[in-house]
């Protein structure tokens, strides 16, 4: 059984570019959930997308954005990058639009230049 | 507040001694608690959860405990081997989503 797919591994965008983020969740999952990973902040919940529907949403400004397809699979999507954007962003699914059974992507490492 | 404590930051064990990790919750309706091991460079990993019905799970040489009317649950690991060293993440789960610590780098020497 494959695991959760993100795509790309590393990214390097300059301040002010937008940059877009794939995430393919294990097969049957149906839930999505995005974190942005940093050294001072920890682990920090983004949004969490369910049969295409945004079901709950962080503390992000709206710079930060997502969506998910009918295949689950989901994108996030953040515009004007700032250099405190630079970390490491992790794709979680499950089963259900519940955290239980969370299984993390490898993630996608994005620098700001 | 929506809030997760993760204590100690760091620890540092002999191969064989035991670990123990604590997090302390803020939201009455936090149900349901997992642990996470990063390894550096790689994706957290589930390692053991606990519901808010159950107050102790055991799995091999981990163990997690909780209790409810303190919002405390801790991880408990014996036997502890270098394979083990790596960043230890508590989450509590508010309102559909996961709150995690700040992480405990634990570093078992040989």
């Amino acid at each position: 059984k494959a695991g959760v797919t993100q795509t790309p591994r590393y990214l390097i965008k300059t301040r002010g570019q937008q940059v877009t983020l794939s995430c393919s969740p294990i097969s049957g999952h149906r839930s999505v959930s995005w974190y942005q990973q940093t050294p001072g902040q920890g682990l920090q919940f983004l949004f969490e997308y369910f049969s295409e529907t945004q079901r709950n949403k962080g503390n992000f400004p709206g710079r930060f954005s997502g969506r998910q397809f009918s295949n689950s699979r989901s994108e996030m999507n953040v515009s004007t990058l700032e250099l405190g954007d630079s970390a490491l962003y992790l794709c979680a699914s499950s089963l259900e639009t519940k955290t239980y059974g969370y299984t993390f992507g490898s993630g996608t490492r994005l620098t700001v230049v | 507040g929506e809030n997760v404590e993760q204590h100690p930051s760091t620890l540092s064990v002999q191969e064989g001694d035991s670990a123990v990790i604590k997090c302390t919750y803020s939201d009455s309706a936090s149900n349901y608690f997992p642990w996470y091991k990063q390894e550096l460079g790689k994706r957290p990993q589930l390692i053991i959860d606990i519901r808010s019905n159950v107050g102790e799970k055991k799995d091999q040489r981990i163990a997690v405990t909780l209790n409810k009317t303190a919002k405390h649950f801790s991880l408990h690991i014996t036997e502890t081997q270098p394979e083990d060293s790596a960043v230890y993440f508590c989450a509590a789960s508010v309102r559909g989503k996961l709150i995690f610590g700040q992480g405990t780098e634990l570093s078992v020497k040989p």
